[in-house]
């Protein structure tokens, strides 16, 4: 599996624009790229999920630039509660894919401030 | 969505004693669950994958007879720490998929060992 660089941490505030890229130079042909989100104490929740170009739920946003050695999470106008760690994952597709184990890496702490 | 239920949320035990925590798929049939561990500011870790029916298989350096896993139906997989020490507290998470969707994690269990 693809080895993903994430910076560690990020603070924000209310309202604005948090973007969290994710390095994965290795990334193979048949990888496709995901982000979890995990608030403390929780398990993961799935994201978004992409292989290239552009992705948008009514959650994020998923930016892939051609060469797909690395994606940018966009997350609009946040608030409080979106401070959590978010995970990105390059693998097999998380969807039309059951039984894949994931592996993660470090993960980038969001701070969302009033 | 599909719900993946842990059960405990928390419990806290003796040192040398066995703690069971349940993994179950509330509204769908798993063949495949997978079991990770979390310490505090760190990532999540695989240690096994639980199928049903089949014995687990285990990461390398996870010890099976430590971590006791049991798939014994489709909506149920148990992980039993056997006779559990303080370095064996940490959030333990479980997550299962089916057909076409992403994974999806339980709540957690924090496991303390006093």
């Amino acid at each position: 599996l693809a080895k993903t660089t994430q910076p560690i941490s990020m603070d924000s505030y209310e309202g604005q624009e948090v973007n969290i890229t994710c390095s994965h130079n290795n990334i193979a042909t048949n990888d496709y790229i995901t982000w979890y989100q995990q608030f403390p104490s929780q398990g993961p929740r799935f994201i978004i999920q992409g292989y290239k170009t552009k992705v948008t739920n009514e959650v994020a946003s998923l930016f892939i630039p051609a060469d797909r050695k690395s994606s940018t999470l966009s997350l609009p106008r946040v608030s409080l509660s979106d401070t959590a760690v978010y995970y990105c994952l390059v693998g097999p597709p998380m969807i039309k894919a059951a039984g894949n184990k994931l592996t993660f890496g470090g993960g980038t702490r969001v701070l969302v401030k009033p | 969505g599909a719900v993946v239920s842990q059960h405990p949320s928390r419990v806290i035990c003796k040192s040398g004693t066995s703690v069971k925590i349940e993994c179950r798929s509330l509204d769908f049939q798993a063949t495949t669950m997978f079991w990770y561990r979390q310490f505090p500011k760190q990532s999540l870790m695989l240690m096994a994958t639980s199928n049903e029916g089949s014995k687990a298989t285990y990461e390398q350096g996870v010890e099976k007879d430590k971590f006791l896993i049991n798939h014994a139906s489709l909506t149920l997989s148990t992980l039993t720490v056997t006779s559990a020490h303080p370095e064996d507290s940490s959030f333990y998470i479980c997550s299962a998929s089916y057909l076409d969707t992403e994974a999806f994690f339980g709540q957690g269990t924090r496991l303390t060992v006093v």
